[in-house]
């Protein structure tokens, strides 16, 4: 495997379930995000890991769980999701290293449908 | 609220053409200028970086900064339908926060 990888790429869910996306990175980065990514709006960022510490939670829902247990690995685990939630997510990874860490390297997102 | 703007087109260019993709952002600190190419069904892909006042070229693209205007442009000589694609521009807003322009639709028809 190379660059950064996500599964599953496809989720419908319904509103009651628990369901986690999976990331891994294999770039040797040690920075780890998630964003939203929905239809005619920006890449929303959700979640931004650091050397593995969680370092900013731009005020997303609790029903969206993030879990970083290395920096190679990120999740974020759903539970009682709302149909509007329903978008693509995409991981990323970069360097932490002053300006260079703004190269942040996309997976190929995870199409989520909460029914 | 920082923000970063596109003009969402479609930005239509025969093939062979100059497409200028351009993008505005309000944060005056920024530090660094990213463009992302988005394929239709895919994920941002990085294409471009900029961080100095001016142009930075690689290949078929050139990335433009004017730090003083608060803008953001990126040329694609010698278009090709290949090209067809959202072009996203990021700004690192501070510790490696990007904030990302909703992007532009870029068709270059042969």
């Amino acid at each position: 495997e190379t660059g950064v990888t996500q599964t599953p790429r496809h989720l419908v869910m319904g509103m009651t379930n628990k369901k986690s996306l999976k990331c891994e990175q294999h770039l040797g980065h040690n920075a780890m995000y998630w964003y939203k990514q929905s239809a005619k709006k920006p890449l929303e960022l959700m979640f931004v890991y650091s050397l593995e510490e969680r370092v900013e939670n731009n005020s997303v829902p609790s029903r969206f769980s993030p879990e970083c247990p290395n920096s190679s690995h990120l999740f974020l685990h759903l539970h009682t999701l709302q149909p509007e939630d329903s978008a693509l997510y995409l991981c990323a990874s970069s360097q932490d290293s002053g300006l260079a860490g703004g190269e942040q390297y996309f997976g190929p997102g995870t199409r989520l449908t909460v029914t | 609220q920082k923000e970063v703007e596109q003009n969402s087109g479609p930005l239509s260019v025969p093939e062979g053409a100059i497409a200028s993709l351009n993008c505005t952002y309000s944060d005056r600190g920024s530090q660094s200028f990213f463009w992302y190419r988005q394929y239709s069904g895919k994920s941002p892909e990085l294409i471009m970086f900029i961080y100095s006042n001016g142009d930075k070229e690689d290949g078929r693209f050139t990335a433009q900064l004017n730090k003083a205007s608060q803008y953001v442009s990126l040329l694609i000589r010698d278009s090709q339908p290949s090209d067809s694609a959202t072009y996203l521009c990021a700004v690192n807003t501070g510790f490696q926060k990007l904030v990302f322009g909703t992007g532009t639709r870029l068709l270059v028809s042969p």
